[in-house]
């Protein structure tokens, strides 16, 4: 099956300071890779969608120049948070697509703690 | 605004049991239909895709899709307690690429 890997799996930052989060498509080319988010005991929620080669498009709500988003390849896209603050401590989690059918799979996640 | 509907239980079933999971979309352009699972704590897995009117059977799993009815459900047949879970539904519409997920539903098996 199509594996994603993603790292690091869990992160403790201060305040201010920048994180960044990497996705990689391990035995595919993901033309197309998602970032989520996730709270404690809620659902998914989709922060980005990026493409190779291009601009992240990002979901209403969702600060672009808080959570900058490079897909620079087929099979690599990261995710940096930028100035982080307590609030943005979560899960984050990426998946990639390589198909039209939509199909995703999804990385380990990355739990951020911002203290 | 698109949705994608689940129940969020928790759905009790006994070990043994056929756990029976619905989910129903408002978009009748829906082209693709997958069934994710989602341990405490872990990122989705997915577990089944079905693209067409029908069931799909794979192991102990059968997705059915009935899109006059804007209407998929999972089946877990022989229940296991390694598969309580929460399960998500996710469709792909036409013209976007991110899939819209239910808030999925939280799967409890009893030994």
């Amino acid at each position: 099956g199509a594996v994603v890997s993603q790292h690091p799996s869990w992160v403790i930052c201060k305040s201010g300071t920048s994180v960044k989060i990497e996705c990689r498509s391990l035995d595919f080319q993901a033309t197309t890779m998602f970032w989520y988010r996730q709270f404690p005991k809620q659902s998914l929620m989709l922060m980005a969608t990026s493409n190779e080669g291009s601009k992240a498009t990002y979901e209403q709500g969702v600060e672009k120049d808080k959570f900058l988003i490079n897909h620079a390849s087929l099979t690599l896209s990261t995710l940096t948070v930028t100035s982080a603050h307590p609030e943005d401590s979560s899960f984050y989690i990426c998946s990639a697509s390589g198909t039209y059918e939509g199909k995703q799979y999804f990385g380990p996640g990355t739990r951020l703690t911002v203290t | 605004q698109k949705e994608v509907e689940q129940n969020s239980g928790p759905l009790s079933v006994p070990e043994g049991a056929i756990a029976s999971l619905n989910c129903t979309y408002s978009d009748r352009v829906s082209q693709s239909f997958f069934w994710y699972r989602q341990y405490s704590g872990k990122s989705p897995e997915l577990i089944m895709s079905i693209y067409s009117n029908g069931d799909k059977e794979d192991g102990r799993f059968t997705a059915q899709l009935n899109k006059a009815s804007q209407y998929v459900s999972l089946l877990i047949r022989d229940s296991q307690p390694s598969d309580s879970a929460t399960y998500l539904c996710a469709v792909k519409d036409t013209g976007r690429r991110a899939l819209t997920f239910g808030s999925g539903t939280r799967l409890q098996v009893q030994p």
